[in-house]
């Protein structure tokens, strides 16, 4: 079975300083990866996709950015955070090899992180 | 321009008493349509899709149906495990992003 994991599971960090977010996937490859960002009070936005490898697409300008080093690795970063980027970071994947029985056009959802910049 | 609006934002109920939630939906060119349940502090988890009009899915006592306009998540003698908010999505055709465009949610307290 497909496992999705997200670490930390919380982070409380300093406007101004670095952020890495991390996500992998376990029990299939080649999924197609996304990124997004609960606000308080508001809807699921996405802020990132990748169909593979290096390839890395960006829904909405914005202090962050993302890298997919390995197939089933996705990285959110920030070089300096502000408070607005404050918020839940869920990462999501879908699609890829090896399923059995699951939609390839459902995502699944990690954990989350939560993130509060002070 | 794509949009989801669910209602209520939030709605109370006692165990045993059924309810409907809504979704209301605008998209050129519907793929599909997403139910998820997030509970506090925790990811999405999925419920259903559904891809055309008149399609119903069912799981214990959660009952989903769509029409060209709106879904509705229906709730049968709901527990108070069934709290949680209920969140839908929709997902175009066009592009390959998979991209979901998601509602505000639906908080449901059951009350025993």
């Amino acid at each position: 079975s497909q496992t999705i994991h997200q670490w930390p599971a919380t982070l409380v960090q300093p406007v101004g300083s670095p952020l890495s977010l991390e996500c992998t996937v376990e029990g299939t490859s080649n999924p197609n990866l996304y990124w997004y960002r609960q606000a308080a009070g508001r809807g699921l936005q996405l802020l990132f996709y990748s169909v593979g490898i290096g390839q890395i697409s960006s829904e909405v300008p914005q202090n962050l950015s993302a890298s997919r080093p390995q197939d089933r690795q996705f990285i959110l970063s920030s070089k300096k955070l502000l408070l607005s980027d404050s918020g839940f970071y869920l990462c999501a994947w879908s699609g890829g090899q090896g399923l059995a029985g699951v939609s390839t056009d459902t995502q699944y959802f990690g954990p989350g992180t939560r993130l509060t910049v002070l | 321009e794509d949009q989801v609006t669910q209602s209520p934002e939030a709605l109370r109920l006692q165990e045993g008493e059924s309810s409907s939630l809504n979704c209301s939906y605008t998209v050129s060119g519907l793929r599909g349509l997403f139910w998820y349940r997030q509970d506090p502090g925790k990811g999405p988890e999925f419920l259903f899709t559904l891809y055309s009009a008149g399609e119903e899915k069912e799981k214990e006592r959660l009952k989903a149906t769509l029409t060209k306009k709106e879904s509705f998540l229906h709730i049968t003698a709901p527990k108070p495990e069934d709290s949680a908010t209920y969140l839908c999505a929709v997902q175009r055709y066009s592009g390959n992003t998979g991209k979901l465009i998601f509602g505000q949610g639906t908080t449901l307290q059951v009350k025993p």
